[in-house]
């Protein structure tokens, strides 16, 4: 079993929908929860990062980390076409040495 | 302006030789660390480094070689030794607080093809 599974998509949606990621994760150490956005040929640009379980918000974007169940999700509301990358959740344990990427959700939004 | 610098932005290695990618950062952070990207794989670990003088290697170490002599600096070698060397490369660095370092932000990345 993967330490960290991500479906890989992928996802399409039509613009203004709300999008749902989701990870599953297998080892309860981990304790810091990443999202991460990566457009083609780019480098990864962080979105999001939380330590607890509950809800964290920034924008259209919601992250939610559930410890009992091992999953995390990021939720984009009113979604636009420039949210149409490669989403790529990142889970470590206490250090950060160990940081575990899912393979990454392919969203695309269409007008 | 702050970030970190990955350079070349393409690379073209022929079978046999060794190349090395560049990675400069100017955040001040303790931490950097290489991955590579291959399609449905995920970012796999290299190497990191969490001080001047010192790294460690990460999941796949094997055919790779690091230095860091200066805290902004981090450069990837990769060796003859790397049996499939076609990936993505990305650079990534990170500030330490505690014992705990922060979360990585990322270089635009190196694509190297082996000719």
């Amino acid at each position: 079993q993967k330490e960290v599974e991500q479906d890989p998509g992928p996802l399409s949606v039509p613009e203004g929908a709300i999008v749902s990621l989701n990870c599953t994760y297998s080892n309860s150490a981990f304790q810091y929860f990443m999202w991460y956005r990566q457009y083609s040929r780019k480098g990864p640009e962080l979105l999001m990062y939380t330590y607890s379980s509950g809800n964290k918000e920034d924008g259209r974007f919601t992250a939610q980390v559930d410890k009992s169940s091992k999953y995390i999700s990021l939720f984009i509301r009113d979604s636009q076409p420039s949210d149409s990358a490669t989403y790529l959740c990142a889970i470590a344990s206490g250090g950060y040495q160990k940081v575990t990427f899912g393979t990454g959700t392919k969203l695309q939004v269409i007008p | 302006d702050g970030g970190i610098t990955q350079s070349p932005k393409y690379l073209f290695r022929k079978e046999g030789q060794n190349v090395t990618l560049s990675c400069e950062q100017n955040l001040n952070h303790d931490a950097m660390y290489w991955y590579r990207q291959d399609p449905g794989q995920g970012l796999r670990l290299i190497y990191y480094s969490q001080i001047v003088n010192d790294f460690q290697k990460g999941d796949i170490a094997e055919g790779y070689s690091v230095s860091r002599e200066k805290k902004e600096s981090f450069p990837l070698t990769v060796t003859s030794a790397q049996k499939n060397p076609t990936a993505f490369y990305l650079c990534a660095s990170s500030m330490r607080q505690g014992r705990m370092n922060t979360e990585a932000f990322f270089g635009q990345g190196t694509r190297l093809t082996v000719v």
